[in-house]
């Protein structure tokens, strides 16, 4: 049973370029999760999303940001017109349906560096 | 708006030695609170979850307890190993509605065991 899978590991982009990171959720979980991890701080919740939902996104910076799971595939965390600030790890969580009484289980990350 | 403590930031102690690791919460409303553990570099692996009506959760040589009425929880490594030397992260799922549901990190206490 594989875990959560991210690619890629290793995201190197030049400012103005779009990035595109993929998550594919543990089996039998519904629900994504993306946060963004950068250098000393600590993480923090950008987006919650369901199949073709998008539940809650009051972490997502309000512009080139946006994500989406659709009803086939893998979850996509778009950042259109990158800048040096967007370096930073992105992480994806998945958790199964009902979730309140279930932990989160993480991927290994996307580390985006934009030069 | 919740905000999570951990204290210390860093810890360096010889192997052998038991610690104890401290988390607090401002909002006391929450589901669950979760321990992880992030090596340099890579990704998260949950260690302990705690529902906001245990007390208390137990894997190996971890502990992990829970006291929601205070905000606070605390991790304890016993017989502490070189191998255990990580980031350790703290962090609580808020209850609330309308959807929102991400978790909230700690920034986490970077412990080395000597060996």
């Amino acid at each position: 049973n594989a875990g959560v899978m991210q690619n890629p590991r290793h995201l190197v982009r030049r400012r103005g370029q779009e990035a595109r990171l993929r998550c594919s959720p543990m089996k039998g979980h519904s629900h994504v999760y993306w946060y963004r991890q950068l250098p000393e701080e600590g993480l923090k919740f950008m987006v919650y999303l369901q199949k073709e939902n998008i539940i809650d996104e009051s972490g997502m910076p309000k512009e080139r940001f946006s994500a989406e799971f659709p009803k086939e595939g893998p979850s996509i965390l778009r950042i259109q017109q990158v800048v040096r600030g967007d370096s930073a790890a992105y992480f994806c969580a998945s958790s199964p349906q009902g979730p309140a009484n279930y932990g989160y289980t993480f991927g290994s990350g996307t580390r985006l560096t934009v030069v | 708006k919740q905000e999570v403590t951990q204290i210390p930031a860093a810890l360096s102690v010889p192997e052998g030695e038991n610690l104890v690791l401290n988390c607090s919460f401002t909002d006391s409303a929450i589901y669950n609170l979760q321990w992880f553990r992030q090596d340099p570099g890579k990704g998260l692996t949950s260690l302990l979850l705690i529902q906001s009506s245990q007390r208390e959760q137990t894997s190996g040589r971890l502990n992990a307890s829970l006291d929601k009425s205070s905000g606070r929880s605390t991790l304890y490594i016993a017989a502490s190993q070189p191998g255990d030397s990580a980031t350790y992260l703290c962090a609580v799922r808020r209850r609330s509605g309308g959807g929102a549901d991400g978790l909230t990190f700690g920034k986490g206490t970077h412990l080395i065991i000597q060996p």
